[in-house]
């Protein structure tokens, strides 16, 4: 089965507005990371968050761990015509570079 | 410099063609990868390279053959491929995982493959 199975979201949402995806997984991880990928280009990395943490925060990002539920959200705040991409979370397990990826949620946020 | 660079971008060959994918690195990671994605569908993992060794091969078909001549290149050499191997392929590196840890990966641009 595949790690970090997001929620099967497509969000449209007005500029302004708080834009939040979720994401499961089913087996241990080392870390849990989130990626955006704009239209047919290469994915940035955007935050990443260790199985021992909680919450963290980077910029207009806020992103929980519950290892307990096997899930993750990300909070996009004041969200920005800028922030139109796809959002991938990816679990990361111990002692390898492998990063299982899951399906990806479509952000639309209208100027 | 944290930029991942990929050649070409765009790229359409035949199914009897051999062509090669390039990517390359400065930023002295020793773990590199090649993904395939598809549109609308995640990346999937093809090849890690760890220290310029194939440390993972998701049972990728020989039609496609990676090669890690120094520690900054990464190529995927491409042979007889099928019009379902038409995708966006991605090259990405990290510093190389230790017992325990993870690193963030850096992603190219990636390189938009037909074949017909």
């Amino acid at each position: 089965s595949q790690q970090g199975e997001e929620d099967p979201q497509a969000l449209s949402i007005q500029e302004g507005e708080n834009a939040t995806m979720n994401c499961s997984y089913k087996t241990s991880i080392n870390n849990l990371q989130w990626y955006r990928q704009n239209s047919g280009r290469g994915l940035v990395h955007l935050i990443l968050i260790r199985s021992n943490e909680r919450e963290k925060h980077s910029g207009r990002l806020r992103v929980t761990l519950d290892t307990s539920k096997k899930s993750s959200s990300l909070l996009i705040t004041a969200s920005r015509a800028a922030d139109t991409a796809s959002y991938f979370c990816a679990t990361g397990a111990y002692g390898n570079n492998r990063l299982a990826f899951g399906k990806g949620n479509q952000v639309v946020v209208i100027p | 410099d944290t930029e991942v660079t990929q050649t070409p971008k765009h790229l359409v060959m035949g199914m009897t063609n051999k062509k090669s994918l390039k990517c390359e690195q400065h930023m002295g990671h020793r773990a590199m990868y090649w993904y395939k994605q598809k549109a609308k569908k995640p990346p999937e993992l093809m090849f890690v390279y760890s220290y310029e060794k194939l440390s993972i091969n998701e049972s990728v078909p020989s039609r496609f053959s990676p090669e890690c001549p120094n520690s900054s290149l990464l190529n995927l050499h491409l042979h007889a491929l099928q019009p379902e191997d038409s995708a966006l392929y991605l090259c990405a590196s990290s510093q190389n995982v230790g017992v325990g840890a993870n690193y963030e990966q850096y992603f190219g641009p990636g390189t938009r493959l037909t074949v017909t």
